[in-house]
């Protein structure tokens, strides 16, 4: 089945506690992207990746990270978690934009709140 | 940049018609998307249009008009189960192709 995972799905946390969420997906796309939702603002993007090793920012990017070494996968990383960064987050990919309509797929959310 | 408006939110009857409007300004374009998401749960696609007119896929339609920079989603027949935030999103080949998310536009459907 063609699918974005996500883990993990829920994650409370404390202020300055380095975390990591994993994305996943298996539809040989090549770009994936990090989103956030909050109330009121929407999906706003975070980074995202065209291919093996690009990574660009995206709208908020202030304290996340992101690597991507495998095509399959694109991690998120906060190396210093703060209650601000606090929110639902979503992993989408998809074919590369541009060409035809390529629609993201968006993993299941992890919603993450810092204290 | 880029603005997208949706309204935030409407109301609608089980089994009637609506309209979710969508006006963006972009400096370029390359196709406006909508997408479905369901409280809690991930958007899932539901249209793209990249050239003017009407798209329809079952009870759901989606127009576009580029030259007024305008989209509607059209949903007939409305059951409960369309209560759901609507998502217009649109790719601008100056943003490298990335699409760009209104605020989104919450639709509930009461008896």
């Amino acid at each position: 089945e063609a699918q974005v995972t996500q883990n993990p799905r829920y994650l409370i946390t404390v202020t300055g506690k380095k975390l990591t969420v994993t994305c996943s997906q298996n539809m040989n796309h090549e770009y994936m992207s990090w989103y956030r939702q909050d109330p009121g603002l929407g999906l706003r993007q975070i980074y995202y990746s065209m291919n093996v090793e690009v990574t660009d920012k995206g709208d908020v990017p202030e304290g996340y990270k992101v690597s991507r070494k495998e095509k399959r996968n694109f991690p998120l990383i906060l190396e210093s978690p703060s209650p601000n960064q606090t929110s639902l987050y979503f992993c989408a990919s998809s074919e590369t934009p541009g060409q035809g309509a390529n629609e993201q797929y968006f993993g299941p959310g992890t919603r993450l709140t810092v204290t | 940049g880029q603005n997208i408006d949706q309204p935030t939110e409407m109301t609608a009857t089980e089994g009637a018609i609506v309209q979710i409007n969508c006006t963006y300004q972009t400096s370029g374009f390359n196709g406006l998307f909508w997408y479905q998401q369901h409280a809690g749960e991930a958007p899932t696609f539901l249209s793209y249009n990249v050239l003017d007119g009407l798209e329809e896929k079952g009870r759901f339609s989606s127009f576009l008009s580029r030259s007024k920079g305008y989209s509607y989603l059209l949903l007939k027949e409305l059951q409960m189960k369309d209560s759901a935030s609507y998502l217009c999103a649109v790719r601008d080949p100056g943003g490298s192709y990335i699409p760009t998310f209104g605020r989104g536009t919450s639709l509930i459907v009461h008896p």
